[in-house]
């Protein structure tokens, strides 16, 4: 049972490159969220889903897409990365809106 | 939306001291409130948690407690260890028609003296 992973961990990109990053769980959880921290701001919430096929935006949404095409992937994408999204992403999961949530050992994103 | 408020942002107690960490919300229909803990480069991980039918909840050394008149809730760490050092965050959630957004306080850095 791995929980929850994410990939990368690591990965630097310059202005206006894109990526993808991928959130796995197998735990069977329906909801799924994004969240950036970064440093004396806490974790804020970027995107979240409440289901296959479901996003919702979150508290800092723009500049972010997101995807769930299975229940237990989330994908995160950045069209054109700007260096203010240099940044520490967690995804988590949870199996309700009051449990948890579970989440991953994050990817550390520099934008240069 | 919700706002989360934290205080102490860093905390140093003695080794076998309590420590007490508070956060105040603002939205009255928030039900959910979990606390983690992150360690340095890791990852936060839910330590207790309380609902709002509930004023106090215990696990061990840590106790979370809830006034729901006031908005505030409290995260209670008794005899301290070394190993209690990192910072925790408090969180507070609203229920909606199939929504569901966690709001985090900025985070208490514990350290605990040896």
């Amino acid at each position: 049972n791995a929980g929850v992973t994410q990939t990368p961990k690591f990965r630097v990109l310059k202005t206006g490159q894109s990526m993808t990053l991928l959130c796995a769980q197998d735990m069977n959880h329906e909801y799924m969220y994004w969240y950036r921290q970064d440093p004396g701001m806490g974790l804020r919430l970027i995107h979240y889903s409440v289901g296959e096929g479901t996003t919702a935006k979150g508290e800092v949404p723009d500049g972010y897409n997101v995807s769930r095409l299975k229940k237990q992937n989330f994908l995160l994408g950045l069209e054109s990365a700007a260096p203010s999204q240099t940044s520490v992403y967690f995804c988590a999961s949870s199996y309700s809106p009051t449990g948890g949530p579970f989440f991953g050992p994050g990817t550390r994103l520099t934008v240069l | 939306g919700e706002n989360v408020e934290q205080h102490p942002s860093t905390l140093s107690v003695q080794e076998g001291d309590s420590a007490v960490i508070k956060c105040t919300y603002s939205d009255s229909a928030s039900n959910y409130f979990p606390w983690y803990k992150q360690e340095l480069g890791k990852r936060p991980q839910l330590i207790i948690d309380i609902r709002s039918n509930v004023g106090e909840k215990k696990d061990q050394r840590i106790a979370v407690t809830l006034n729901k008149t006031a908005k505030h809730f409290s995260l209670h760490i008794t005899e301290t260890q070394p190993e209690d050092s990192a910072v925790y965050f408090c969180a507070a959630s609203i229920p909606g028609a199939g929504s569901y957004q966690l709001t985090f306080g900025k985070g208490t850095k514990l350290s605990v003296i040896p």
